[in-house]
């Protein structure tokens, strides 16, 4: 079975901080992709970085970046220099067969 | 318009109404989906749409009754739902259903309340 979990439910930090939010997934796959989705409060859901699970190179896009880690089974979201507008719902998504979403953590940055 | 749409962005029904909720894709894409968000709770995908056909139905209720007349337009009818049933309604599309590569665009959902 395959299983996403965010334990962050919701964090609040200060413009500026660095905030890293976490993601651990289970399958019995060998080949699936991950995925980070932003929900603003506009609702709609938006996608923000693809892995496959043969490429564990870290990724960094911007003030973004992305840690995949195969042996612990965690791909985790940091953002540094946090601003007001990274202020969402931040999902981590699974997919082998099925897409898989964990249930997401809401991030707040305060000014 | 661009990306994919949904229609109405808000919903008030009593239990004994039937409404449908429309999405609409712009990005030609082959692959359709209805997702459930409640409260605190990971999505939940309802109904999976390719070429038309549903590939996938999650044990969902009949009281939702999804069509996809075309490859851009998806539908969920609802009838005689019951007050749980309130969450936003969000709909998806991707290049094909087949592949775990394609990224899933999504709309802007409908926030569904039922009195």
């Amino acid at each position: 079975a395959q299983k996403v979990t965010q334990a962050q439910t919701e964090i609040s930090v200060v413009e500026k901080e660095d905030v890293t939010l976490d993601c651990v997934y289970e399958t019995r796959d060998t080949t699936y992709y991950l995925f980070w989705y932003k929900q603003p409060p506009s609702g709609e859901l938006v996608f923000l970085i693809r892995r496959n699970s043969f490429d564990e190179q870290n990724e960094i896009s911007g003030r973004y970046s992305w840690n995949f880690q195969k042996s612990t089974s965690s791909f985790n979201f940091t953002i540094t220099a946090s601003q007001v507008v990274d202020s969402a719902v931040y999902f981590c998504a699974l997919r082998g067969g099925d897409m898989r979403f964990g249930a997401g953590t809401r991030l707040t940055v305060k000014p | 318009e661009t990306g994919v749409t949904q229609t109405p962005r808000h919903l008030v029904m009593g239990m004994t109404n039937k409404k449908s909720l429309k999405c609409e894709q712009h990005l030609g894409h082959n692959a359709m989906y209805w997702y459930k968000q409640s409260a605190k709770k990971p999505l939940e995908l309802m109904f999976v749409y390719s070429l038309e056909e549903r590939v996938e139905n999650n044990s969902v209720p009949s009281r939702f009754s999804p069509e996809c007349p075309n490859s851009s337009h998806l539908f969920l009818h609802l009838h005689t739902l019951q007050p749980e049933d309130s969450a936003l309604y969000l709909c998806a599309s991707s290049q094909d259903a087949g592949s775990a590569y394609n990224e899933q665009f999504f709309g802007p959902g409908t926030r569904l309340t039922v009195l």
